[in-house]
């Protein structure tokens, strides 16, 4: 089975731009994580969605992050409009929940983002 | 709120050598408890989980109890390799959805 697949690896963006992060998750797989990873803050939850249904929108980052799941097999994550700060490794993460909790969570390679 | 606490790196060993990264975690649940690792241009990767306490979890080496009176979890291993160099991660999940994340530690093994 494919993992889970994230594009652009690499994104270098100017300030003000809009840039779109895509992510496949693993097929079957019915949640689905946005992370951001910064060596300051490690990993931030963005955004969560269960069944294509947004759980968690992620708080802080409401406001220029928007991630949608438009079917049960693709994911993106817009970011509007970029600032400098935004420079970052975005992680995308699938689960296949089963019983209570969460199960194993599959990653992504990430999409670095520079924003200049 | 949920928190988990670990230790702050980088930890800079030499091959061979032992290996211990403190893991402290705070809920009122009744957490599954998890490691994961995370090399270099990939994303973080389950080491394993263990959900009930005073179990313990192991693989490649690595293992981890889950001490539920010390809210503990650290992980250790007995003989570090140079291809254990990593960033290593604590966390936990409730029964909700959401994992809490320790703040990772960079193992660094010199040959």
């Amino acid at each position: 089975d494919a993992g889970v697949t994230q594009t652009p690896r690499h994104e270098v963006a100017e300030k003000g731009q809009t840039i779109i992060l895509k992510c496949e998750p693993v097929s079957g797989h019915n949640d689905l994580f946005w992370y951001r990873q910064t060596k300051i803050q490690g990993l931030e939850l963005l955004s969560y969605f269960r069944s294509k249904s947004l759980m968690e929108d992620g708080g802080a980052f409401k406001d220029r992050f928007k991630a949608e799941m438009l079917n049960s097999s693709f994911s993106t994550l817009k970011i509007q409009p970029t600032e400098p700060k935004d420079s970052a490794v975005y992680l995308c993460a699938s689960s296949l929940v089963q019983g209570r909790g969460t199960g194993q969570l599959y990653f992504g390679e990430g999409s670095k983002l520079t924003v200049l | 709120g949920d928190s988990v606490t670990q230790t702050e790196g980088p930890v800079t060993l030499s091959e061979g050598t032992s290996l211990t990264v403190n893991c402290s975690y705070e809920t009122k649940q009744y957490p599954t408890l998890f490691w994961y690792v995370q090399y270099p241009g990939e994303g973080p990767q389950l080491l394993f989980k263990v959900p009930k306490a005073n179990e313990k979890g192991s693989n490649r080496g690595f293992e981890a109890t889950y001490n539920k009176e010390a809210t503990s979890f650290h992980l250790q291993k007995a003989s570090v390799q140079e291809s254990d160099s990593a960033v290593y991660y604590c966390a936990l999940s409730r029964s909700n959805y959401q994992l809490i994340w320790g703040s990772g530690t960079k193992l660094i093994i010199k040959p």
